[in-house]
């Protein structure tokens, strides 16, 4: 059976604090790895990671895909209050019409 | 345009009533999603729709009911509910196929079922 787990499961810093969120998977046909915000309503997309050990980076965002030990890493830096969420990721495997299973998400705070 | 929109935004209804939601992309996607979101946990997978047609159905009751009219267009028909239903509905759509697909999701639609 599919899995993607992430942690922590919860996290607590302070604006300016850079945080490391984790995300390890055992998919079957694996073709990419997905990363969403979720706040009060809908996931945004953050990235989607296909190859290993190229660095994707958006603002204060960055992530980074490890296909030999089979996890990634959401990075982010000067944390601001904005970035208090819930942190998704997905897998995404060939074919089945690109069906993503989630991990069960990081919730982060950010105080002030 | 990165829009999926979707309505209701809120809907509560009891067990014995029918409803519709509906969840609409103008992007030129030709995959089309159902998710269901409980408090405090990922999105679960409910159908997927490529090109009109039902290509996933993730063991989903017969009490949901979806539909493709067309490309655009994703509904997905309630019909004798259970409160345990209650749940924020996702809807997502993507390219279908390529391969950086990425699937952007709607705002939702929370279900109450009393």
């Amino acid at each position: 059976e599919d899995k993607v787990v992430q942690s922590p499961l919860s996290l607590v810093v302070h604006e300016g604090d850079t945080v490391t969120l984790n995300c390890s998977y055992e998919v079957t046909n694996f073709r990419s790895l997905l990363w969403y915000k979720q706040e009060k309503k809908a996931p945004t997309f953050l990235f989607m990671l296909t190859s290993s050990g190229i660095e994707k980076k958006s603002g204060r965002l960055s992530s980074i895909l490890d296909k030999k030990e089979l996890f990634s890493i959401l990075n982010i830096t000067a944390t601001q209050t904005g970035d208090s969420a819930i942190y998704l990721c997905a897998s995404k495997i060939r074919g089945a019409g690109n069906m993503l299973t989630f991990g069960g998400g990081t919730r982060l705070m950010v105080k002030p | 345009d990165t829009e999926v929109t979707q309505t209701p935004k809120h809907l509560v209804m009891g067990m014995t009533n029918k409803k519709s939601l509906k969840c609409e992309q103008h992007m030129g996607h030709r995959a089309m999603y159902w998710y269901k979101q409980k408090a405090k946990k990922p999105p679960e997978l409910m159908f997927v729709y490529s090109y009109e047609k039902l290509s996933i159905n993730e063991s989903v009751p017969s009490r949901f009911s979806p539909e493709c009219p067309n490309s655009s267009l994703l509904n997905l028909h309630l019909h004798a509910l259970q409160p345990e239903d209650s749940a924020l509905y996702l809807c997502a759509s993507s390219q279908a196929g390529g391969f950086q697909d990425t699937q952007y999701f709607g705002p939702g639609t929370r279900l109450t079922v009393l």
